[in-house]
């Protein structure tokens, strides 16, 4: 089976630009959850998608939006880009919405702000 | 204050030592997860409990509901260990909102 795989896995943007980060869900995993990463921190969630319908959010404002497709991939949008969402933004899928089941994580995308 | 407290943010140990990380938390949680991130970011499940003990190979994960506290041991270190570990607590939704730890640096030395 195929791992959850996240691209790209370095992007440089300039402030007040948008991103689009992608991720693959492992095979059979309709559930992706989206977590931002700072330097020296632990991760944040920002928000989960099960079945193309968001069903969770974090701390993050409207700016940071996402997708689910029918096969389950994802996108994680963010607009008006600010040095502050300079982080490795991380993916992953489960095979459940519920909260019950274990994690698989993408290697993660790191952005970078100037 | 984070919610999620782990203990030591730092650790050194020798081949074969013997590891404990600690995890408190402050919220109610329904599941507490153990994971494993090495240099450039990718981050493994290692385990996912709500009560009691789990052991995968040389790794053992407990945990204590009711004094809100969770230990990942480490038996027979190993340098290929060496990595950080975060614990992260779902407060109960049904979801994966989870509030996670700072982390604990692992540095397990030949």
């Amino acid at each position: 089976e195929t791992g959850v795989t996240q691209s790209p896995t370095h992007l440089i943007k300039t402030r007040g630009q948008q991103v689009t980060l992608r991720c693959s869900s492992q095979s059979g995993h309709n559930t992706v959850s989206w977590y931002q990463q700072a330097l020296g921190q632990g991760p944040q969630f920002i928000f989960q998608y099960y079945r193309e319908e968001e069903n969770g959010r974090g701390n993050f404002p409207p700016r940071f939006s996402g997708l689910q497709f029918p096969n389950y991939s994802s996108e994680l949008n963010v607009n008006a880009l600010e040095l502050d969402d300079s982080a490795l933004y991380l993916c992953a899928s489960s095979p459940s919405g519920a909260g019950n089941s274990p994690l698989h994580f993408g290697n993660g995308t790191r952005l970078t702000v100037t | 204050k984070n919610e999620v407290e782990q203990s030591p943010q730092n650790l050194t140990a020798q081949e074969g030592e013997f590891i404990t990380i600690n995890c408190s938390y402050s919220v109610g949680i329904s599941a507490l997860h153990w994971l494993q991130q090495h240099p450039g970011g990718g981050i493994v499940s290692l385990f996912m409990l709500s009560s009691g003990k789990k052991k995968h190979g040389r790794l053992i994960a407990t945990i204590n509901i009711q004094e809100k506290h969770s230990s990942l041991h480490i038996t027979a270190s190993h340098p290929r260990d060496s990595a950080v570990y975060i614990c992260a607590g779902n407060s109960g939704g049904s979801n994966y909102k989870l509030t996670f730890g700072k982390g604990t640096l692992l540095t397990v030395n030949p």
